[in-house]
């Protein structure tokens, strides 16, 4: 079992629609980032949590600690939104990420 | 800010050549990863810097691997012996002094293994 797992594996969307990526962890975690990642291969990251919520744009990201999951959401989604969305966990001294496999995202006009 | 780079961006190599890979961190950044991503799967972990010292190393960096960062600065990851399960890309990313859970990453570098 991955220490950090996502659902769904691939999401095909709407325009407009409203979108959850989820995530769900099994270690003990500093920090978890919310990753983009488009075709090419760069990486940006969305969010960084260690609780509560962040909004920026039409994005928001959500952890909940106790029950190890966090969730992204996408308002109002649009094809520019189409891109693999990685959650990766700050684990262990060195901060090092451990990623999910990825969800890749297709949003449909 | 100049961001995190990575040279090259792209490598063909045939198996069994060495292949050097090089990574500039963001000025003053004293935290360096390496990440490894095959296709279809996320990033692992491969080893971390901080300032010149390599103070982890994954299991996945074989005796093949080496990575160096002597003065502090930018970084190299060299492969010797190319095998076909090399191929993946491979990310640098860094992180500044005090903040080490904000990663910057950089473009990566394509490496196939022929």
């Amino acid at each position: 079992k991955n220490e950090v797992e996502q659902s769904p594996q691939n999401l095909t969307a709407q325009e407009g629609e409203f979108i959850t990526i989820n995530c769900s962890y099994s270690v003990g975690i500093s920090a978890l980032h919310w990753l983009q990642q488009h075709p090419g291969g760069g990486i940006v990251s969305l969010f960084m949590l260690s609780s509560g919520k962040k909004k920026h744009g039409r994005l928001i990201a959500t952890i909940n600690i106790q029950e190890k999951h966090s969730s992204l959401h996408i308002t109002a989604s649009h094809p520019r939104d189409s891109a693999v969305y990685i959650c990766a966990a700050h684990t262990g001294a060195n901060s090092k990420l451990t990623f999910g496999k990825g969800i890749t995202l297709s949003v449909r006009p | 800010d100049t961001g995190v780079s990575q040279d090259p961006r792209h490598k063909i190599t045939k198996r069994g050549q060495n292949v050097t890979f090089r990574c500039d961190p963001i000025s003053e950044h004293n935290r360096l990863y390496w990440y490894r991503q095959t296709l279809g799967q996320g990033p692992e972990f491969l080893t971390y810097f901080q300032n010149e010292a390599q103070l982890e190393k994954s299991r996945l960096l074989s005796d093949r691997f080496s990575a160096e960062r002597p003065k502090g600065s930018f970084s190299t990851l060299e492969i010797q012996r190319t095998e076909q399960g090399d191929s993946a890309m491979y990310l640098c990313a860094s992180s500044p002094s005090g903040r080490a859970y904000e990663q910057f990453f950089g473009p990566g570098t394509r490496l196939t293994v022929l």
